[in-house]
């Protein structure tokens, strides 16, 4: 139990252009989920929490207006990277939380983006 | 105040060996210190945690060691095997915080058979 799955698993494109990525909690209801970014050789770092039916919570320094999160229902989360740059380019790994278990969050396996 | 040290930041054991990792954080609203493994190309997955009310706990060859007055926790691998080579993240996590987990750095542990 308490899978989530990320898509896609990696993606290229080019600069300029938007990306999205969905993350869906595939046998358990999160009313919460977290999108990290984790560069190579690196920790993860939280870019943004996001609550179901709500605006999600941006971390110090994330610009929300390129990093767009949507959680429309209690098993999809969406991260669209706006007008992507090189510099964008990371691992973009989400989380969910299961419904009355604090803290416990389950990882997603991540997704390599590329932009060129 | 809501950093999480980890060390050492890489570490290399032979087989059948004991891989100890260590943590401390500094601020105590945390109650939640979860370990997690990670391989290349893929997401975290948690392994072991910890709340502050025990000192130990213990799952297979995966140990959480807690000391809450030092705010310093450690992971031991007893029996390391080549398959354990991956790497480790201590993290930790409180209510007050919404339940966002903070990472420690990391730590690459290698087992060499």
């Amino acid at each position: 139990g308490a899978v989530v799955s990320q898509h896609p698993s990696w993606v290229i494109c080019k600069s300029g252009t938007s990306v999205k990525i969905e993350c869906r909690s595939l046998d358990f209801q999160a009313t919460t989920m977290f999108w990290y970014r984790q560069f190579p050789k690196q920790s993860l770092m939280l870019m943004a929490t996001s609550n179901e039916g709500s605006k999600a919570t941006y971390e110090q320094g994330v610009e929300k207006d390129k990093f767009l999160i949507n959680h429309a229902s209690l098993t999809l989360s969406t991260l669209t990277v706006t007008s992507a740059h090189p510099e964008d380019s990371s691992f973009y790994i989400c989380s969910a939380k299961l419904a009355g278990r604090v803290n416990e969050q389950f990882f997603g396996p991540g997704t390599r983006l590329t932009v060129l | 105040q809501q950093q999480v040290k980890q060390s050492p930041q890489s570490l290399i054991v032979q087989k059948g060996g004991i891989s100890i990792i260590n943590c401390a954080y500094e601020n105590t609203a945390f109650d939640y210190f979860p370990w997690y493994q990670q391989f290349p190309g893929k997401g975290p997955a948690l392994l072991i945690a910890i709340r502050p009310d025990v000192s130990e706990k213990k799952e297979g060859r995966f140990t959480i060691s807690f000391n809450k007055s030092a705010k310093q926790f450690s992971l031991h691998i007893m029996d390391s095997q080549p398959g354990d080579s991956a790497t480790y993240f201590c993290a930790a996590s409180g209510e007050t915080s919404g339940s966002r987990l903070t990472f420690g750095e990391g730590t690459q542990l290698t087992v060499n058979p």
